[in-house]
């Protein structure tokens, strides 16, 4: 049973375009933070929000915790090729992470 | 740089020869974690330690074991391969009780099993 849905698994859009990929949950966790695994390396972490109904930026990048704190958001802002890769939700719990199956996103020039 | 670094990148066994694949961290942190990462899944959390304390998850293959010798190394040994064993080996290193900052990870290590 996967505890953190992500939507879409894959979306493939032209560089300059705007995108939001969703991680949806029944149970409430503590934190929820967003990866970027880039194909053949670990995943890298972008942010960590604990607060419900936080908003984080990160430069072109924009999270969102909903107010329950069962859901997340990343809104991707005039997105480039580089942002190309796999992006994974985690939420904490009980001192653990666990991971939604990620959304595939392909930026082409 | 502070690190987690794993070795090999990649590794090919053959079904049912054991391997052990390996992880070294600079950071000092008390908890180290490795996942199993199928394609086009999410990680699976196999097992942590939280300093010399091991923690394995209910549905963890026997196959699959670990060793925590000090602070900076964490090995994984898969005693019989087999060829649903195949996948990306991530691990993982945080402070515990800091969880929310998140955890660095190393490359990974990619199995093969032949």
């Amino acid at each position: 049973t996967q505890l953190l849905e992500q939507s879409p698994q894959f979306l493939s859009i032209q560089e300059g375009e705007n995108l939001t990929v969703y991680c949806n949950s029944s149970s409430v966790f503590s934190s929820l933070q967003w990866y970027r695994q880039e194909p053949g390396e670990g995943p890298v972490l972008l942010v960590t929000v604990v607060t419900g109904g936080e908003v984080k930026k990160l430069k072109r990048l924009t999270f969102q915790f909903g107010d329950a704190r069962k859901d997340s958001s990343l809104h991707i802002t005039a997105a480039q090729p580089g942002d190309t890769g796999l992006y994974l939700c985690a939420g904490g719990r009980w001192g653990k992470l666990q991971f939604g199956a990620g959304t595939q996103v392909v930026v082409t020039p | 740089d502070a690190m987690v670094i794993q070795n090999p990148r990649y590794q090919v066994t053959q079904f049912g020869k054991p391997v052990t694949l390996s992880c070294s961290q600079t950071l000092n942190h008390n908890v180290m974690y490795w996942y199993q990462q199928k394609s086009s899944q999410a990680p699976k959390l196999l097992f942590h330690y939280y300093d010399k304390d091991f923690n394995n998850e209910a549905d963890t293959p026997d196959n699959f074991q670990s060793r925590r010798p000090n602070t900076s190394f964490c090995f994984l040994d898969i005693r019989s391969p087999g060829l649903g064993d195949a996948a990306m080996y991530l691990c993982a290193t945080s402070v515990r009780g800091s969880e929310s900052v998140g955890y660095t990870f190393g490359s990974g290590t990619r199995l093969t099993v032949v």
